[in-house]
């Protein structure tokens, strides 16, 4: 079955370390995407990138880092300059983001990170 | 992004129609409406979208209003199983990259 992968479901890191968050789809699809979502909150755009090699800041990117090397990946990197990382990521994906219109977006089941 | 404005909390009860109210009187006349809904603990969940005319599928209904100032996502049959919290967002079908932007939506409650 098509879907999109994150791993791990809960994952603990401890203040001042950095730590990769995998999202791997095989739905064949151009875009990517990395939200967070605090408790009771919308989420929030972190990074994207339309196309491999290619990312763009979202709305929140201070602190995390991201790499597209392969069109199925998109890893998120918590650097230990997000002051706040203790969050949920959602990872998604639209499959052909070029040719405008509405686009279905495709999310991942969520890494739920916890700094202590 | 044009903003959109949901009631935080609503209720159903089994069996019976929900009827989710969105006001977004600031759409432009390339955004699509788009619904989500997110149960606890996973990534939101496609529902239905539209841009002008109402529309159908097996998930829900999506009325428009005439203006397009205001939409309404029809659960016909509402069940415990669809308590979560539901997104109204616009996108621009004009811009390239799929950005959705969620506020907090309404959060279901099913009785029932």
């Amino acid at each position: 079955d098509g879907g999109i992968t994150q791993s791990p479901k809960y994952l603990f890191r401890k203040e001042g370390q950095n730590v990769t968050l995998s999202c791997e789809q095989n739905l064949n699809h151009d875009a990517m995407y990395w939200y967070r979502q605090d408790p009771g909150q919308g989420l929030r755009l972190i990074y994207y990138s339309q196309i491999v090699n290619d990312f763009q800041k979202g709305d929140i990117a201070e602190g995390y880092s991201v790499s597209r090397e392969k069109k199925e990946s998109f890893p998120l990197t918590v650097t230990s300059a997000q002051k706040n990382p203790t969050a949920f990521y959602l990872c998604a994906s639209i499959p052909r983001p070029l040719a405008g219109g509405p686009h279905e977006q495709f999310f991942g089941p969520g890494t739920r990170l916890t700094v202590l | 992004d044009a903003k959109t404005t949901q009631p935080n909390s609503m209720e159903s009860n089994e069996e019976e129609p929900v009827h989710l109210p969105c006001n977004h009187s600031t759409i432009s006349g390339t955004d699509y409406i788009h619904w989500y809904r997110q149960l606890p603990s996973q990534g939101p969940e496609y529902v239905i979208h539209g841009l002008t005319s109402n529309v159908n599928n097996r998930m829900a209904s999506l009325a428009i209003a005439e203006d397009r100032k205001s939409s309404t996502l029809i659960l016909h049959r509402a069940t415990l199983r669809d308590a979560a919290v539901y997104y109204c967002i616009l996108r621009d079908g004009g811009t390239s990259y799929g950005k959705l932007t969620f506020g907090q939506g309404t959060i279901l409650t099913a009785h029932p």
